[in-house]
């Protein structure tokens, strides 16, 4: 258990309406990621964090945002959903000595 | 790019049955191969990691391999238990980027 907790874990919103999940670990890792999980397309990055206040695009970024305001905390904005971004989100963190991946459980985002 | 590939997308075994679920990526320059293990609703479980030094790691009935110069992984499950059924994905790690597989949903018949 890499200690990472998101919430919502289930969100009901309406197109053109902003949505904020958030991602919390509490192992002080400094690697943190957003990707969403659809069918027929598996996992794709939205965003990175290397720090605080350090982080990238992802391969999906159009129509997201992201904070990292603490270690502890990366914050995924949408900041007007769509139905295309109906999705499952998950948060990552990386164990800086083996590169190894911890998967937070997932917030799942209906966009109607 | 990395280009990561799970082959079957499917698989239904009779319990008891030793299997091998395959991975298999395009560039060798990879800095380890991670697999998990995801259940209906849930989030990814971290299962084995292997780095680019490695030729195999184990983990109970669970053992993973890698062979860098084809490009392939493969992991083993040894005498399948229904609760193994999930679907399971590999994820190549090349330093700057994961690579995900898009899994193999395996089912155990009991």
């Amino acid at each position: 258990d890499a200690g990472i907790t998101q919430s919502p874990r289930h969100k009901v919103t309406e197109t053109g309406t902003p949505v904020t999940l958030r991602c919390h670990q509490t192992e002080n890792h400094r690697y943190m990621y957003w990707y969403r999980q659809d069918p027929g397309h598996g996992l794709r990055l939205i965003h990175y964090s290397y720090g605080v206040k350090d982080t990238d695009k992802g391969e999906v970024s159009d129509g997201y945002s992201v904070s990292r305001s603490k270690t502890e905390d990366f914050l995924l904005t949408l900041e007007s959903a769509t139905s295309s971004q109906t999705s499952v989100y998950f948060c990552a963190i990386e164990e800086a000595n083996t590169g190894e991946l911890f998967f937070g459980e997932g917030s799942r985002l209906t966009v109607l | 790019k990395q280009e990561v590939t799970q082959i079957p997308a499917a698989l239904s075994v009779p319990e008891g049955e030793n299997l091998v679920l395959n991975c298999s990526f395009t560039d060798s320059a990879i800095y380890n191969l991670q697999w998990f293990r995801q259940d209906p609703g849930k989030g990814l479980t971290s299962l084995l990691l292997i780095q680019s030094s490695q030729r195999e790691q184990t983990s109970g009935r669970l053992n993973a391999s890698l062979d860098k110069s084809s490009g392939r992984s493969t992991l083993y499950i040894a005498a399948s238990q229904p609760g193994d059924s999930a679907t399971y994905l590999c994820a190549v790690n090349t330093g700057n980027q994961f690579y995900f597989g898009t899994g193999t949903s395996l089912t155990v018949i009991p």
